[in-house]
């Protein structure tokens, strides 16, 4: 059955610092990836998709991801970290069935040291 | 645009009491999904539809009706609430499905039941 895994519950990480969040998949056929932000109270905000193509994809605020597909992984980094960028970061894979639903991780809280 | 809203935001209710959770998108969007997040549990697809007029079951859907009447609305019940099912409950739409459609989220509703 399809799953993603995010294997750290929590982080923390120092401002200024580099950010990398892991993210695992299972899924038979060609994944379509996804990393949202939720901020507190807030909703999910797309960060980054991946389709096909380059397997090193930007998004906004300064992210990046990579797709490996021999790793079944699709991690998040950043190369400098700002207190602002605390939030709990879901990856998520679309699967082929209930209307194309999206599988989510269990998320990973990010906490920055000031 | 407004995107995707979600009335209420917050609610409180006692077991066996009944509710309606609306979903408004103005992005003229085919496809609307309902989750719910659960504490460590990433979101899980409750019902879904593709199209106006149409609904089906996700992956917890126990519990729960959904109506689609029209395109831009899709509304959740709960019929007799029960503790099992506070969550924070999250709507999203999509245009369509698959490569480069990308779904949209609400700012979501907290929902106990006491």
């Amino acid at each position: 059955a399809q799953s993603v895994t995010q294997p750290d519950i929590h982080i923390t990480v120092s401002e200024g610092a580099s950010l990398e969040l892991r993210c695992n998949y299972s899924y038979g056929a060609t994944p379509y990836l996804f990393w949202y932000v939720q901020s507190p109270g807030q909703g999910l905000q797309l960060l980054l998709k991946y389709f096909s193509g380059d397997t090193l994809v930007q998004g906004i605020k300064g992210f990046e991801a990579e797709f490996k597909r021999s790793q079944s992984s699709f991690n998040l980094r950043k190369p400098s970290v700002h207190w602002s960028d605390a939030a709990e970061y879901f990856c998520a894979v679309e699967v082929v069935e209930y209307g194309n639903k999206l599988v989510f991780g269990a998320g990973t809280i990010l906490r920055v040291k000031s | 645009n407004a995107g995707v809203t979600q009335t209420p935001k917050f609610r409180v209710l006692k077991t066996g009491q009944s509710m309606t959770l609306l979903c408004a998108q103005d992005m003229n969007h085919e496809y609307m999904y309902w989750y719910r997040q659960d504490p460590g549990m990433g979101l899980r697809l409750i019902h879904y539809s593709v199209g106006e007029g149409t609904t089906a079951k996700g992956e917890v859907p126990d519990g729960y009706n959904v109506s689609r009447l029209k395109k831009q609305n899709f509304l959740l019940g709960l019929e007799s609430a029960a503790p099992s099912q506070t969550s924070v409950y999250f709507c999203a739409s999509s245009y369509l499905a698959g490569v480069d459609n990308e779904q949209f989220f609400g700012p979501g509703t907290r929902l106990t039941v006491l």
